[in-house]
């Protein structure tokens, strides 16, 4: 069965600590890849997306996401967080030639300044 | 302004009264979707829309029903609501239903079935 799994339900860090997000996909076939981003308050929005080519994508705010085939994962970093990288984040997966698309659980971020 | 909007944003009913929350985007966007944001499942796809007239089962399509008539309303439907279907519902729309395409998402509705 598809799956996008997180594993980091809560985060706590200090401003200007190396942030890294786990993010496990299960997928049949070819998967295009997503982070969502959730700030207090606010709809949610796109980060970033792999779909090809380069596997180390980049993102809005300094995020960027590496596609590693071979361990199923798309990890979400950011090698400086700041007070206001506060959210809930989210990972997601459609099947290449699907509509559907799947989200993990979550991680709520919180970043102490 | 582009947005996405959803109405109510809040609503508390009672079991098996039936329900409608509205969708609606001025983006012109062929792909709608409806999900449902529950602590510790995170999202969860519940019906999502190709274009007018087309529709599909995301996830967890029991007890919720959707249309599309107009390409810029897409609403969700709960025929007989049951506490289990108390949650955060989020609607969202993209150009075309393809990853290149950014998901835009709405405010939320808040519902609670007594």
């Amino acid at each position: 069965a598809q799956s996008v799994s997180q594993h980091n339900h809560h985060v706590i860090l200090s401003e200007a600590a190396s942030l890294e997000l786990g993010c496990n996909y299960s997928y049949g076939g070819t998967v295009n890849l997503f982070w969502y981003v959730q700030y207090p308050g606010q709809h949610l929005q796109l980060l970033l997306k792999y779909f090809s080519g380069d596997p180390l994508v980049k993102g809005i705010k300094g995020f960027e996401a590496e596609f590693i085939k071979s361990k199923f994962s798309f990890n979400l970093r950011k090698p400086s967080v700041q007070w206001s990288d506060t959210a809930e984040y989210f990972c997601a997966g459609q099947g290449s030639g699907t509509y559907k698309y799947i989200f993990g659980t979550g991680t709520r971020l919180k970043v102490l300044a | 302004e582009a947005q996405v909007t959803q109405n109510p944003r809040y609503l508390i009913t009672v079991t098996g009264k039936k329900l409608t929350v509205t969708c609606s985007q001025n983006m012109n966007h062929e792909y709608m979707s409806w999900y449902r944001q529950d602590p510790g499942l995170g999202l969860r796809q519940i019906y999502y829309s190709m274009n007018v007239e087309v529709t599909d089962k995301g996830d967890v399509p029991e007890g919720y029903k959707v249309s599309r008539k107009e390409k810029r309303n897409f609403p969700l439907i709960l025929e007989s609501p049951s506490p289990n279907q108390t949650s955060l519902y989020f609607c969202a729309s993209s150009e075309r239903p393809s990853p290149y395409n950014e998901q835009f998402f709405g405010p939320g509705t808040r519902l609670t079935v007594l």
